[in-house]
């Protein structure tokens, strides 16, 4: 497909389980970011991946979140021992990226995130 | 630090008037300015993004923004309204002086609503 996939769409877990959340990129974008919005929160930064280099950890809640890029495509956002507050939607989006950070980011759709 | 503001949770129009979405920043340097939209159940959409250059800045869908320094804006605007255009609008800033942050810091959005 022509856009960032993201799946799974939605996902309801038990509080104290352990979640992964997928994203696709677009083919060829090296910038790979990762927000989070809830209700009342809106958007939050939580990790940026820029080709090969040391992701942007600053977003990051806690140390129960972590995330990985493999071979600087696919993402992976792992949530160890949801919480309740973790409920959310969690977008991903990339982008072409250089030395001029003026591109824009394209969205997936997102995974909604329900801890019971 | 910065920090953008969408100062309305809604607005609300009629179909073929005029609207505007208001947004302010706050950043230590020069600015990247951008807007997105987001329909229900849908991720992000960018409509537009101001680099530098015109301050008047045409983007899709017939919408375009001002960036006006003095008063450190970037409202969203649109000559006539359309039901469609009903939607969560986000306006999110990057700082060009910021070389160690690249993530793009939102607002917290603005629903549109259109009436027929």
């Amino acid at each position: 497909g022509a856009g960032v996939s993201q799946s799974p769409s939605n996902k309801v877990t038990e509080k104290g389980k352990d979640v992964e959340l997928r994203c696709d990129p677009i083919s060829g974008h090296t910038a790979l970011y990762w927000y989070r919005q809830s209700l009342g929160q809106g958007l939050e930064f939580l990790i940026y991946f820029q080709g090969n280099s040391a992701p942007d950890k600053s977003g990051l809640p806690s140390d129960r979140f972590s995330a990985e890029r493999t071979g600087g495509s696919v993402s992976t956002l792992t949530i160890q021992r949801t919480q309740q507050e973790d409920s959310a939607v969690y977008l991903c989006a990339s982008s072409l990226a250089g030395t001029s950070d003026y591109n824009e980011q394209f969205f997936g759709p997102g995974t909604r995130l329900t801890v019971l | 630090a910065q920090s953008v503001a969408q100062p309305e949770d809604q607005v609300n129009v009629a179909e073929g008037n005029p609207l505007t979405v208001k947004c302010t920043y706050s950043v230590s340097g020069n600015p990247y300015l951008f807007w997105y939209v987001q329909y229900p159940n849908r991720g992000l959409q960018f409509l537009l993004k101001y680099i530098t250059g015109d301050n008047l800045v045409k983007g899709s869908y017939g919408f375009e923004a001002e960036f006006n320094k003095s008063q450190t804006s970037f409202h969203l605007k649109k000559p006539s309204a359309l039901v469609s255009d009903s939607a969560l609008y986000f306006c999110a800033v990057r700082d060009r002086a910021n070389q160690a942050g690249t993530a793009l810091i939102f607002g917290k959005g603005t629903t549109l609503s259109v009436s027929s």
